[in-house]
């Protein structure tokens, strides 16, 4: 069974700071996705890497997936309320077609 | 509407009850996925359609578990003798052709299920 680790599980900052959530795996994956969720809604894609190494940036946030492609990292620079959020990594093993999702970052930003 | 949708969005049943709760996916999407989600965790893999069939369905729990698609759009995910473990929000999610592995996944907001 392929699982992935977040960390840290719960976040609460100030409104600015920077801020940088993990994504770990013992396993392989051939890509990796990162998706935010809100309350009463389902998960949203923020982004998907696909290569070892790969270092993709939205706006403030920016996406590493690991040069073994066993892990990734999600940070955000200057913190907004807005960020405010549940944020899920989930990984794609070779060959399937299903996501196993990680356990989430609850993260808080606070004004 | 253009995206996934679930009803009902909320249920609330008494153990041992039998319950469905239905998904309706994107048109054009040809995969289909069930997911549960219990309170502070990440989705968990349920069942997984490609078109009418049930390409891997290794995350049903149980056999109380079952899901349908006999059109190929339309889904319903099925639980008899419902328990109270069951509680959970069971969430659907659709992806278009040819997305194989990198696919985004467009997800409903989901059937929030009780069990009494």
């Amino acid at each position: 069974t392929q699982l992935l680790e977040q960390s840290p599980q719960f976040l609460s900052i100030q409104e600015g700071e920077n801020l940088t959530v993990y994504c770990n795996s013992s396993s392989v994956f051939s890509s990796l996705q990162w998706y935010r969720q809100e309350p009463g809604e389902g998960p949203v894609l923020l982004v998907t890497v696909v290569t070892g190494g790969e270092v993709k940036k939205l706006k403030r946030l920016t996406f590493q997936f690991g040069d073994a492609r066993k892990d990734s990292s999600l940070h955000i620079t200057a913190a907004q309320p807005g960020d405010t959020g549940l944020y899920l990594c989930a990984g794609a093993a070779w060959g399937a077609q299903k996501l196993v999702f990680g356990q989430g970052t609850r993260l808080t930003i606070n004004p | 509407g253009a995206g996934v949708s679930q009803t009902p969005s909320n249920k609330v049943t008494e153990k041992g009850k039998y319950v469905e709760l239905r998904c309706d996916p994107i048109s054009g999407h040809t995969a289909l996925y069930w997911y549960r989600q219990s309170l502070g965790q990440g989705p968990e893999f349920l069942i997984y359609f490609q078109g009418t069939g049930a390409a891997d369905d290794s995350g049903l729990p149980n056999d109380r578990f079952f899901a349908v698609r006999p059109e190929g759009s339309v889904s319903t995910l099925k639980i008899q003798r419902t328990e109270r473990g069951d509680s959970a929000v069971y969430l659907c999610a659709s992806s278009p052709p040819g997305t194989r592995n990198t696919g985004e996944l467009f997800f409903g907001e989901g059937s929030r299920l009780t069990v009494l």
